[in-house]
């Protein structure tokens, strides 16, 4: 049973630019979230998706979007990247009904 | 004041040692409490979660909860080398509710 799978591994880009990060969670599961991890901070929390559509939301801008397909993969999209948007991006899949959530390998993002 | 404090450590310990990991929480609506394990370069992996006050063992770790003082504790007996690793504990509350992080405590255990 393949975990929580997270792709590009590692991403380079440049200011201004837009950026696509995609995550397929665990078999079975049908939620998915979007933590962003700095360097030596612990994750903090994006948005959620269920049911293809946004639960909950962190205190991200609205330059941070998200899309959850019927096969309850995930995307999040973020525009005009920053200097500070390099980060870890995590993707965690869950249980509509629980409470554990298990985390991808993440995905690398620096920007330039 | 965070949400979830932390301290960052490092914490360097000898190999067998008992090794104590401690984190303080403000929000009293948090039901239960979730330590990750990360290492270095991957992503957060869930070692155990609590939901009420007392201990609970898991093998070498023991997560204890007291939430009369908003303070949770991960206890680690007998330290390997392979538990040298960033431990973050994650408050949360309802089900499939966002987790609140703190900034993680790196842990390294010498042979």
């Amino acid at each position: 049973d393949a975990g929580v799978t997270q792709s590009p591994t590692h991403l380079i880009k440049t200011r201004g630019q837009q950026v696509t990060l995609r995550c397929s969670p665990k078999s079975g599961h049908d939620t998915v979230s979007w933590y962003q991890q700095a360097l030596g901070q612990g994750p903090q929390f994006i948005f959620q998706y269920y049911e293809e559509e946004e639960r909950q939301r962190g205190n991200f801008p609205d330059r941070f979007s998200g899309h959850q397909f019927p096969n309850y993969s995930s995307e999040l999209n973020v525009n005009a990247l920053l200097l500070g948007d390099s980060a870890l991006y995590l993707c965690a899949s869950s249980l509509t009904i629980a409470r554990e959530q298990f985390f991808g390998p993440g995905t690398r993002l620096t920007v330039l | 004041q965070k949400e979830v404090e932390q301290d960052p450590g490092p914490l360097s310990v000898p190999e067998g040692a008992i090794v104590s990991l401690n984190c303080t929480y403000s929000n009293s609506a948090f039901q239960y409490f979730m330590w990750y394990r990360q290492y270095s370069r991957k992503g957060p992996e869930l070692l155990m979660y609590t939901y009420s006050s007392g201990n609970k063992e898991d093998g070498r770790f023991t997560a204890q909860v007291d939430k009369s003082s908003k303070y949770i504790s991960l206890f680690i007996r007998d330290s390997q080398p392979s538990d040298s690793a960033t431990y973050l504990c994650a408050p949360g509350r309802g089900s499939n509710y966002k987790l609140t992080f703190g900034k993680g405590t790196l842990l390294t255990v010498n042979p």
